[in-house]
């Protein structure tokens, strides 16, 4: 079993609908939880960063930690075309290294 | 542009044949990470380092795999005897330290080295 496990899509969406991007994870000692974009042929893109349960908003973007049922989303409002790209997860212990999901391909239609 | 740089960004080589990449973090960044992504995959963890030192290795890294860190700036990574299954994009990524929770939380990726192995 992967530690960080994602549904890898694709997602597709009208414009402006909101999206939800998910991730569950096995290891309870996670304790920091991250979101990239990666848009094809390009290195990852830190979008947001949680510590623990509990909800970050920035801008379009809203990010959830649920650790009880060891379960992140990701929450985009008013979806645009240039959101399209691949949704990682990520998350990790304290000190060590980080742990990504496959990531979630979105596609969203103008 | 003061983001973390890869060089090359394509390589195409001839299995058996050794390549080396290079990776230039975030000045002041002291943690450095190298990983492995194929297409459908997230980024692979192979290995870190706090300034120059080495902290872990992925198991997936074989004897085939080496990285370095000389100077706790930038860092290379090797791979020997290359074969059509180390065919991916080896990304790096430079982390700071962030003193209010005392850890390395935010990574900063660099565009990545696409490596084609025929």
């Amino acid at each position: 079993q992967k530690e960080v496990e994602q549904d890898p899509g694709p997602l597709s969406v009208p414009e402006g609908a909101i999206v939800s991007l998910n991730c569950t994870y096995s290891n309870s000692a996670f304790q920091y939880f991250m979101w990239y974009r990666q848009y094809s042929r390009k290195g990852p893109e830190l979008l947001m960063y949680t510590y623990s349960s509990g909800n970050k908003e920035d801008g379009r973007f809203t990010a959830q930690v649920d650790k009880s049922s060891k379960y992140i989303s990701l929450f985009i409002r008013d979806s645009q075309p240039s959101d399209s790209a691949t949704y990682l997860c990520a998350m990790k212990r304290n000190f060590n290294k980080f742990y990504f999901g496959s990531g979630t391909k979105l596609n969203v239609k103008p | 542009d003061t983001g973390v740089s890869q060089d090359p960004r394509h390589k195409i080589t001839k299995r058996g044949q050794n390549v080396t990449f290079r990776c230039d973090p975030i000045s002041e960044h002291n943690r450095l990470y190298w990983y492995r992504q194929t297409l459908g995959q997230g980024p692979e963890f192979l290995t870190y380092f706090q300034n120059e030192a080495q902290l872990e290795k992925s198991r997936l890294l074989s004897d085939r795999f080496s990285a370095e860190r000389p100077k706790g700036s930038f860092s290379t990574l090797e791979i020997q005897r290359t074969e059509q299954g180390d065919s991916a994009m080896y990304l790096c990524a430079s982390s700071p330290y962030t003193s209010r929770t005392g850890t390395y939380n935010e990574q900063f990726f660099g565009p990545g080295t696409r490596l084609t192995v025929l």
